[in-house]
This record gives C-alpha cells, structure tokens and sequence, in this order.
C-alpha cells in the first residue's frame, strides 16, 4: 500500500522567510503527486501537482515543488512567505491500481507571523 | 459554479446513536469520492462512487459505516451504531474523471462528528 509521511507537523516562520516542507512517499510504481492546502475556515484545495514531465512544478500563489524520484520526495517551497499563507498543508499521491484513490500525509500546520 | 457541499457542518452524537451525513457533489462530477481525518491523523480514503456504483469501498473501517450514492447525484454516509472512535472530520470529494493526472478531486469542507 503507498503512504505518505510529512516530517514536519508544525512549522513557525516570520514574514518573508523561506520555506520547505518535506514530503516522502513509499510506492514504486507511477504516481501522481500533490499538494493541497486548507486555509482557516475553508474547504481543500489543490495548490499543485505533477503527474509527468518536468520535475519541478509551479502552483498557485507563488509555491512550487519538486519531485525527485530517486528519493521518493516532493518537497513544497516558496522563498518568501506572507501571513495570508497560514494554513495546513498535505501532501498526497495516487497511482498503480487505486486509481482516484488519494493516500494523504499527516498535513503541516504552518503559522507565519506578520 | 457551486462547490462540493456538505451536511451538517458539526455533528455530536451520543455512542450507540445513528448519523447520517449528506454530500452534494460538483453538479455533473460522475466521481464522488469520502475521506475521514482523525484528529491528529492523516486524512483517509473511505470509498468511491462512479455515478451510483461502488468503484471502490476498500477503505470503509467497519459494517457500521453505509455509503449510498441513489441517481448518482448526492450521497450519504450513515453510521449505525456510532462508536467513540468514529469521531473525526468527513470530507467529501467530487471530480468529473478517475484519472488524476487530468482531473482534480475538489472537497467539501466536511462534516465535523463528535460521537461523546
């Protein structure tokens, strides 16, 4: 079965600091890899994803990740967060035979402060 | 467009009681998919809809929990009798295709249940 581990439960930052949060997944087949974010008070939403071709993918509101295979990661960055970006992250992946299945890590809880 | 929405927002329920809990899908999304986070947990897949049918219950925990999808438009999740470790957020999830590479899963904002 794939999983997901998010090594990161909490992370603190002030404004305009950088940021990275880990994301390693167990399944050697093909996968589909994903961010998603829930901002206090609203639903999930996709932030980004990759699925083929070139490793590092751009997503909304200035965040990007980067899949390397050889290290089953898809690590999320963004080199300068703002307070809008307080929020939990997951990271997820489907692939192989469950297709639509989504395996979803633990989730970040990232605070920035002003 | 009207997002994925759900019912109730909260839900506390006493052991032993019945819930059932409504999702509405994105209209025209053959695909409905319910999760569950446990508080502090990762958020797990339940089961998946294509239009009335069970394309996959793999992830339902137990025979209280009972998934319809009648018409192939909203869908339920009834649990009977409800047990303390059934407390947790449900999340619903709708998308037009299977295929994640093309389609994106939108969620609701889920169903917050207390079984006290």
């Amino acid at each position: 079965a794939q999983s997901v581990s998010q090594h990161n439960h909490h992370v603190i930052l002030s404004e305009a600091a950088s940021l990275e949060l880990g994301c390693n997944y167990s399944y050697g087949g093909t996968v589909n890899l994903f961010w998603y974010v829930q901002y206090p008070g609203q639903h999930l939403q996709l932030l980004l994803k990759y699925f083929s071709g070139d490793p590092l993918v751009k997503g909304i509101k200035g965040f990007e990740a980067e899949f390397i295979k050889s290290k089953f990661s898809f690590n999320l960055r963004k080199p300068s967060v703002q307070w809008s970006d307080t929020a939990e992250y997951f990271c997820a992946v489907s692939g192989g035979s469950t297709l639509g299945r989504l395996y979803f890590g633990r989730g970040t809880q990232l605070t920035v402060w002003p | 467009e009207a997002g994925v929405t759900q019912f109730p927002s909260h839900s506390v329920i006493e052991k032993g009681q019945t819930v059932t809990l409504r999702c509405d899908p994105i209209s025209g999304h053959d695909n409905l998919y319910w999760y569950r986070r446990v508080m502090g947990k990762e958020i797990k897949f339940l089961l998946h809809f294509v239009k009335e049918s069970k394309q996959d219950e793999s992830g339902m925990p137990n025979n209280r929990f009972l998934a319809e999808r009648t018409g192939g438009t909203y869908s339920t999740l009834k649990v009977q009798p409800a047990e303390l470790e059934d407390s947790g957020v449900y999340f619903c999830a709708s998308s037009q295709g299977v295929s994640l590479s093309t389609d994106t899963q939108y969620f609701g904002p889920g169903t917050r249940l207390t079984v006290l």
